[in-house]
């Protein structure tokens, strides 16, 4: 059974950026696709962009493009996302989440929360 | 506005059935399996119907889904209180090349 673990909580400034990690085990991690899907506080789901470590290359919604990172660490099992120039709009719940390639988002992480504050 | 439409709300009594609808267009729900997720309160989306509205391990057979054209549903029959959450249905959007959820539909039970 596949299980990702999130980094931890953040605080940033308007402006900064936040890096949020996802480490998978329990399963082959080529095998999977990545998605990272925010929720913002009394909001609903929202899907910033996903990669497919076998192949390397993250495709990202709209919204996202040029703001957002998408990266994966075959070597550690590791997802990262980055998001730069944050705004309060970006305080949310990040989570990551995997399955097969076409198939649903079957596996979740447990979520980071990201606070933007002055 | 999310590109999956959805109630934002739906209640029933312990016992009672409920359905919960999805809208979508043909990029969406037209071309490929609709999901649906459970969201407890402070916990992370769990997957409740796969592809072809077949349920994973572990979801009990009070869940269902359905498809027809663009649009979805999940039924939940013998309501219990566990099941007081938010519901989501995804679908991946060709025309989008992302996923796409709905806003999201809050289940009281009353």
């Amino acid at each position: 059974q596949v299980q990702l673990v999130q980094s931890g909580a953040e605080v940033k400034k308007p402006g900064s950026s936040v890096k949020v990690s996802c480490k998978a085990s329990g399963g082959t991690f080529s095998n999977y696709a990545i998605s990272w899907v925010r929720q913002a506080p009394g909001h609903g789901l929202e899907w910033m962009g996903g990669i497919i470590p076998l192949f390397g290359r993250a495709n990202y919604a709209q919204r996202f493009q040029g703001r957002v990172t998408i990266s994966a660490d075959e070597s550690t099992s590791t997802c990262h996302m980055e998001v730069s120039s944050l705004t309060s709009e970006d305080t949310a719940v990040y989570f990551c989440s995997c399955g097969f390639v076409g198939e649903a988002l079957d596996h979740w992480g447990q979520g980071s929360l990201v606070t933007v504050s002055s | 506005q999310s590109v999956l439409t959805q109630p934002p709300s739906a209640s029933g009594t312990p016992g009672q059935s409920v359905t919960i609808s999805c809208s979508g267009s043909s990029s969406n729900i037209g071309k490929n399996f609709l999901y649906w997720y459970q969201q407890l309160p402070g916990s992370a989306p769990k997957l409740l119907i796969a592809r072809k509205n077949q349920r994973p391990s572990g979801v009990p057979d009070r869940f269902s889904g359905s498809t027809s054209g663009t649009s979805a549903s999940l039924a939940i029959s013998g309501l219990r209180s566990e099941d007081e959450a938010d519901y989501y249905c995804a679908a991946w959007d060709d025309s989008l090349s992302g996923w796409v959820f709905g806003g999201g539909t809050k289940l009281t039970v009353l």
